[in-house]
């Protein structure tokens, strides 16, 4: 079955510095990943998503995401965070095509400290 | 604000009940999915809909069944309620019945069982 796992429960950045959220998928082959994101109180917001193609991929706020297959990876990524960007980031994938649903991670909730 | 929108914002009941959550999808949307978000489930697929037929099942208990209309708003009836129901109730719409088209997630229902 397919499944995506971020290992960061909670993580901290101050404003202005660089941001990292890891994600790992499992499946066989080249699944359908993305990166949402959910403020306080809001519902989710797609930042971006992955297919196929070049592997670095833009989004919206800044964001960067950055496909690995040797890794089973799929990192977001922003050079310089902003304190509205504290929120809740959730990777998701799908990979079982003919059953197409959303599979989501456990989310990292991302503070940003002055 | 994301076009979805989700009728009540808040929802308080007692177990045993029956609820009905609402959901109007973005204009021109045919899908509708429902998720369930908990502290110790996380994020779930539910079910989707697809102008008026269901499309996709995912981890819905039998208590619970979804429609959608021909007006293309969807409802979710919850039944015979649980404490460990009370939950997050998060309506999604996308243009076409595949789920890796972009998902617009409306505000949520919080469920709260007493």
């Amino acid at each position: 079955a397919q499944s995506v796992t971020q290992p960061d429960i909670h993580i901290t950045v101050s404003e202005g510095a660089s941001l990292e959220l890891r994600c790992n998928y499992s499946y066989g082959a080249t699944p359908y990943l993305f990166w949402y994101v959910q403020s306080p109180g809001q519902g989710l917001q797609l930042l971006l998503k992955y297919f196929s193609g070049d592997t670095l991929v833009q989004g919206i706020k800044g964001f960067e995401a950055e496909f690995k297959r040797s890794q089973s990876s799929f990192n977001l990524r922003k050079p310089s965070v902003h304190w509205s960007d504290a929120a809740e980031y959730f990777c998701a994938v799908i990979s079982n095509f003919g059953n197409e649903k959303l599979t989501f991670g456990t989310g990292t909730r991302l503070t940003i400290i002055p | 604000d994301s076009g979805v929108t989700q009728t009540p914002k808040h929802l308080i009941t007692a177990t045993g009940q029956r609820v009905t959550l609402r959901c109007s999808p973005r204009s021109g949307d045919l899908s509708v999915y429902w998720y369930q978000q908990s502290l110790d489930q996380g994020l779930q697929f539910l079910i989707q809909y697809y102008n008026g037929e269901e499309r996709a099942k995912g981890n819905i208990l039998e208590r619970f069944s979804a429609q959608q209309f021909p007006d293309l708003h969807s409802e979710l009836n919850l039944s015979s309620l649980e404490l460990g129901d009370s939950a997050l109730y998060f309506c999604a719409s996308s243009r076409t019945g595949v789920s890796y088209n972009e998902q617009f997630f409306g505000p949520g229902t919080r469920l709260t069982v007493l």
